[in-house]
């Protein structure tokens, strides 16, 4: 079964810092991309991020580039999201996402979702 | 950036209704359309990928259709599970991008 437990939210100050964790298994972590959607509170859904096999290819949303780092360890089966330069926007619930990549030139879509971790920007 | 934009917002039916939900690109993203279930307080969770496949396990009431830049959901007949929040999201270019979503509630 594959499963997919994120870790790391908290409260965080504006303009602080926070490292999100995400535990896969169930499956061969390696051969998938990986990403991050993320929802504020009573809004829809945004995507953030995600990363190759091999963690070569990195693709963020604008409003995040330069502040958020996505990165993986295959060797502990394990994604992360480092978040510099938070801000009260930042404020959401993000999941982690296994991306099923690609069919002839579309990027991938997400066929599992961790229940996700919330994330607060406030003073 | 490609936008997605849902109608309606809000879906009030009655149990064994049939619903159509819509999603419209800004420009064409071809068959590269998911939808995707979201109860409240609960993770989202896949239901169709390229506009018409149906995902593993998902039940056969649901159906999706389209290209382009027009798409739609389609529920045949809807059980008390069905009530949720429905997104559609376009993945064929970065950045990545969601509807508004369309909530279905009971009529």
């Amino acid at each position: 079964e594959v499963q997919l437990v994120e870790s790391g939210g908290g409260l965080v100050q504006p303009g602080g810092s926070l490292r999100l964790s995400c535990a896969a298994s169930g499956y061969t972590v390696s051969v998938y991309w990986m990403g991050w959607v993320r929802q504020a509170p009573g809004k829809g859904l945004e995507w953030v991020a995600n990363i190759n096999q091999g963690g070569r290819e990195k693709n963020y949303v604008d409003s995040v580039k330069g502040r958020f780092t996505i990165s993986r360890d295959d060797a502990t089966d394990s994604l992360h999201l480092q978040m510099n330069s938070l801000r009260a926007e930042d404020t959401a619930v993000y999941y982690c996402v296994r991306d099923r990549c690609c069919v002839g030139n579309s990027k991938g879509w997400h066929d599992y979702w961790g229940q996700g971790t919330l994330v607060t920007v406030s003073s | 950036d490609i936008q997605m934009t849902q109608s309606p917002s809000t879906l009030s039916a009655s149990v064994g209704d049939r619903v159509t939900i819509t999603c419209r690109a800004s420009q064409s993203v071809s068959i590269w359309l998911a939808w995707y279930q979201q109860h409240s307080g609960k993770a989202p969770k896949l239901l169709i990928y390229q506009a018409s496949s149906l995902e593993n396990g998902v039940p056969s009431r649901f159906s999706g259709s389209g290209s382009g830049t027009e798409f739609t959901l389609t529920i045949s007949s809807l059980q008390p599970d069905d009530f949720a929040t429905y997104y559609c999201q376009q993945y064929d270019n970065y950045p990545l991008t969601f509807g508004g979503g369309t909530k279905v509630e009971i009529k």
